[in-house]
């Protein structure tokens, strides 16, 4: 059974705070991460994406994966009350087949 | 982004009636579209993948029968919730991928089905 975990949170950070949210998965030859961002009623809104190990930096946004450990993880800087949501990480193993999503992590940033 | 469409964005419908959903890629051809549901507070869980001009591969535990998949071009796949009942409320999220190799996902606006 392949899974994908996260902390369900909440996670509180005051705006203008670093958020971090954490993800681990447990097939060791997925080779495409993912996340997205989900409001209260929306469907998900794809905002990062990583395939290799390392960094990978879009805005306010840093993705960093390590395949070794299994782990996948999201910087949110300078936090906003616009970034309140759901994150929910998703993983994909072979091309062509569905991401495996995690329960996701609640972020409330406050103003 | 590439854009996926769906329709509606809410029903309510009766126990027992069946309820079609549509999803169509707009700006793109999509040869496998996934179709997942989202109970309240609950990740998304897959319910099938469905796969242009053949049948659709569904997740365990998800009843075929009840859940009707159709692909039937690349632009457009249908799911209709046959003999529909409460616990069958749910969020019903439609993705499609961009092109093959390709993993990201783009998903549909979603479906609140309410069934009373």
């Amino acid at each position: 059974q392949k899974e994908v975990e996260q902390n369900s949170g909440p996670l509180s950070v005051p705006e203008g705070a670093i958020a971090s949210l954490n993800c681990t998965y447990s097939d060791r030859g997925s080779q495409s991460f993912f996340w997205y961002r989900q409001y209260s009623g929306k469907s998900p809104e794809l905002i990062m994406s990583i395939y290799s190990n390392g960094d990978k930096e879009d805005g306010r946004f840093t993705a960093q994966l390590n395949k070794a450990s299994q782990y996948v993880s999201l910087l949110i800087r300078d936090s906003q009350p616009s970034d309140s949501a759901t994150y929910l990480c998703a993983v994909n193993s072979q091309a062509g087949t569905a991401l495996i999503f995690g329960k996701g992590t609640t972020l409330s940033v406050s103003s | 982004g590439a854009v996926v469409s769906q329709h509606p964005s809410r029903v309510i419908c009766k126990s027992g009636t069946s309820v079609k959903i549509e999803c169509r890629s707009l700006d793109f051809q999509a040869t496998t579209m996934f179709w997942y549901r989202q109970f309240p507070k609950q990740s998304l869980m897959l319910m099938a993948t469905s796969n242009e001009g053949s049948k659709a591969t569904y997740e365990q535990g998800v009843e075929k029968d009840k859940f009707l998949i159709n692909h039937a071009s690349l632009t457009l796949s249908t799911l209709t919730v046959t003999s529909a009942h409460p616990e069958d409320s749910s969020f019903y999220i439609c993705s499609a991928r961009v092109a093959t190799g390709t993993a990201e996902a783009f998903f549909g606006q979603g479906t609140r089905l309410t069934v009373v």
